[in-house]
């Protein structure tokens, strides 16, 4: 399959720092790039929608001036958490498709830590 | 609206049992595709089967199958002879197409927790 990679693995950051968190694409052209939440023993909860060159769709309730993301090739998305608090700690998973009728291939995912 | 249900939230059995678990789904779309991943403890995501709503043949790989059936709207995946290994949660999830070609996203069940004993 295809690989996803996710850039770190885990993060611990102070309160009111802001922190990126990088997917990437390795041996495919991702159109579509997907960012999820997972609190523990939870499913995984879809936060925005990215396609490359164009602004993020942001599910509701999900606040897009501290959840950044970036979409700016077909191989890279980013995520950024601005002014982090400790609610913001969690388990984010980015997700890339190829186009539309295939199948998301999932990064191994980041544990941030607000502290 | 589009829903997965996963009804087990926990399922404990002995190594070399088979398991099923189950997996029902909701969507007025007529295209649409099932999944199902597997999260071990690790975190990572593990993509196990991805099925069209056109195609309802029963998928075997391994010790996997898988039992689609549209009447039921459900996507049961069975292991069998489970092994320690194949402890983690694992999640049913839907992508639909909805009229207009919007872009679709991956609706995730609640997951159910495998622990296999040895």
């Amino acid at each position: 399959g295809a690989v996803v990679s996710q850039h770190p693995s885990w993060v611990i950051c102070k309160s009111g720092t802001s922190v990126k968190i990088e997917c990437r694409s390795l041996d495919f052209q991702a159109t579509t790039m997907f960012w999820y939440r997972q609190f523990p023993k939870q499913s995984l909860m879809l936060m925005a929608t990215s396609n490359e060159g164009s602004k993020a769709t942001y599910e509701q309730g999900v606040e897009k001036d501290k959840f950044l993301i970036n979409h700016a090739s077909l191989t890279l998305s980013t995520l950024t958490v601005t002014s982090a608090h400790p609610e913001d700690s969690s388990f984010y998973i980015c997700s890339a498709r190829k186009t539309r009728d295939t199948e998301a291939f999932f990064g191994q995912g980041t544990r941030l830590t607000v502290v | 609206a589009q829903k997965v249900t996963q009804a087990q939230t926990e399922i404990s059995v002995v190594e070399k049992e088979d398991v099923t678990l189950d997996c029902v789904y909701e969507t007025r779309d007529t295209t649409y595709y099932l999944f199902w991943y597997k999260q071990p403890p690790s975190g990572e995501l593990v993509f196990l089967i991805r099925r069209n709503s056109f195609d309802e043949q029963n998928e075997i790989s391994g010790r996997y199958s898988w039992n689609f059936q549209k009447s039921t709207s459900s996507f049961n995946f069975t292991i069998t002879a489970s092994q320690v290994v194949d402890s983690a949660v694992y999640f049913c999830a839907l992508s639909a197409f909805p009229y207009g070609g919007a872009t679709n996203k991956l609706i995730f069940g609640t997951g159910t927790l495998l622990a296999v004993q040895p």
